[in-house]
């Protein structure tokens, strides 16, 4: 198992340019998540889809858009890039419900993708 | 003032020290706690969980939490260069969608 995986790893782009994260997992997980970890702030969670055809807004949704294409795939859309988008964007995926077992409520990520914003 | 309060560090310790890493947080609604290991340039890892107070322990690892206070701690026992990562600390609200809140994260360096 891959795990989940995020492409590319690396872009910069300019100012108004649009560009989309793509993150896929193979371990049949329900909920998919997006997070940006920037320095001082931690990970933030910008959208996440709790089963596929749902998407709701994080804490930090704003200048962004996500499509949940399938049960594998979460993409992240940043329609007209600014500065402020610079960070490192993470992927994760959980398997589904709430109780005390760790299993339903681990979250795994990906590696990341790292995005500059000139 | 943010949900999660977590010290960056760096913190660095010698080799075979033991490692105290803490976090406070301000909603009682907070049920589950986790701690992820992050590693430079990767994604964090689950490394503990633990939903009730008390301690944890897995192995080097104890997780302590005392709800009271609003208090969790990560404790690593005879330290190794490889514990040397970024650790953060996490959250679930009880019926929050298993939405993760995180700390800031202390970066932990091991050296020999």
């Amino acid at each position: 198992n891959a795990g989940v995986t995020q492409t590319p790893k690396f872009q910069v782009l300019k100012t108004g340019q649009s560009m989309t994260l793509q993150c896929a997992q193979d371990m049949n997980h329900n909920s998919m998540y997006w997070y940006r970890q920037d320095p001082g702030m931690g990970l933030r969670l910008i959208y996440y889809s709790a089963s596929e055809g749902t998407t709701d807004k994080g804490e930090v949704p704003n200048g962004y858009n996500v499509s949940r294409l399938n049960k594998r795939e979460f993409s992240l859309r940043l329609e007209s890039a600014a500065p402020s988008q610079t960070s490192v964007y993470f992927c994760a995926s959980r398997h589904s419900g709430t109780s005390k077992n760790r299993g339903l409520n681990e979250q795994f990520f990906g590696p990341g993708t790292r995005l500059t914003v000139l | 003032q943010k949900e999660v309060e977590q010290d960056p560090g760096p913190l660095s310790v010698p080799e075979g020290a033991i490692v105290s890493l803490n976090c406070t947080y301000s909603n009682s609604a907070f049920q589950y706690f986790m701690w992820y290991r992050q590693y430079s340039r990767k994604g964090p890892e689950l490394l503990m969980y633990t939903y009730s107070s008390g301690n944890k322990e897995d192995g080097r690892f104890t997780a302590q939490v005392d709800k009271s206070s609003k208090y969790i701690s990560l404790f690593i026992r005879d330290s190794q260069p490889s514990d040397s990562a970024t650790y953060l600390c996490a959250m679930i609200l009880t019926g929050g969608g298993n939405k993760l809140t995180f700390g800031t994260g202390t970066q932990l360096k091991v050296e020999l």
